[in-house]
């Protein structure tokens, strides 16, 4: 029944290490998103997909790549982790166009990663 | 540079009223978004104002000013519960949203 779903929840890991997140949405939503929150609470936009085209791409180090193998689902996978990525990863969803829905984000509950 | 302000956190008391102030500039403008997120949890959707004016919703009231480019979020009758961050996002003329750093408001009984 969860409308945006992400996992995992929680990721500890050695820098250097690769790590995935996966995000499903299950209400038919065009757009979805990650972003990433630091410790300073500001949601920063990492990427997001439109009908599996990527629309934004911002200043974003190449490590982190986004993979949507459908419109349901962006999953983000991250090389090399860096201490400087211990944040919380929030996926969202929202339906396209431009009109008042269009950026009405559903979010995922969030993944917090730790790297060490 | 595109800049959203608002006060990093605020203290209130149950059963009071309180207005978290949002100011923006941005590269055009489509629309301003309030968001609550409690610790720990997801940002929601709380309001949405394109007009300027007043939209309520419950005990949630959501005003802009396109001219002045400025934004309130009104809470009334506050219970403990409204402890959360609130979170301004507005959509610029590419339709992206630039986020403000977020509102910590704090509840006090």
């Amino acid at each position: 029944d969860t409308a945006v779903s992400q996992t995992p929840k929680y990721l500890v890991t050695q820098m250097g290490n690769d790590k995935s997140i996966k995000c499903e949405q299950n209400l038919g939503h065009d757009t979805m998103y990650w972003y990433k929150q630091d410790s300073k609470k500001f949601l920063k936009i990492m990427f997001s997909y439109n009908n599996k085209e990527l629309i934004i791409n911002e200043t974003v180090p190449n490590r982190f790549s986004p993979k949507s193998p459908d419109k349901a689902h962006l999953n983000l996978h991250i090389n090399s982790l860096e201490l400087g990525d211990s944040a919380v990863y929030f996926c969202a969803s929202s339906q396209g166009g431009s009109g008042s829905g269009a950026n009405v984000l559903t979010f995922g509950a969030g993944s917090r990663l730790t790297v060490l | 540079g595109q800049n959203i302000d608002q006060p990093t956190e605020m203290t209130a008391t149950e059963g009071a009223i309180v207005q978290i102030n949002c100011t923006y500039q941005t590269s055009g403008f489509n629309g301003l978004f309030w968001y609550q997120q409690h610790a720990g949890e997801a940002p929601t959707f709380l309001s949405y104002n394109v007009l300027d004016g007043l939209e309520e919703k419950g005990r949630f009231s959501s005003f802009l000013s396109r001219s002045k480019g400025y934004s309130y979020l009104l809470l009334k009758e506050l219970q403990m519960k409204d402890s959360a961050s609130y979170l301004c996002a507005v959509r610029d003329s590419n339709y992206q949203l630039i986020w403000g750093a977020g509102t910590k408001l704090i509840i006090k009984p």
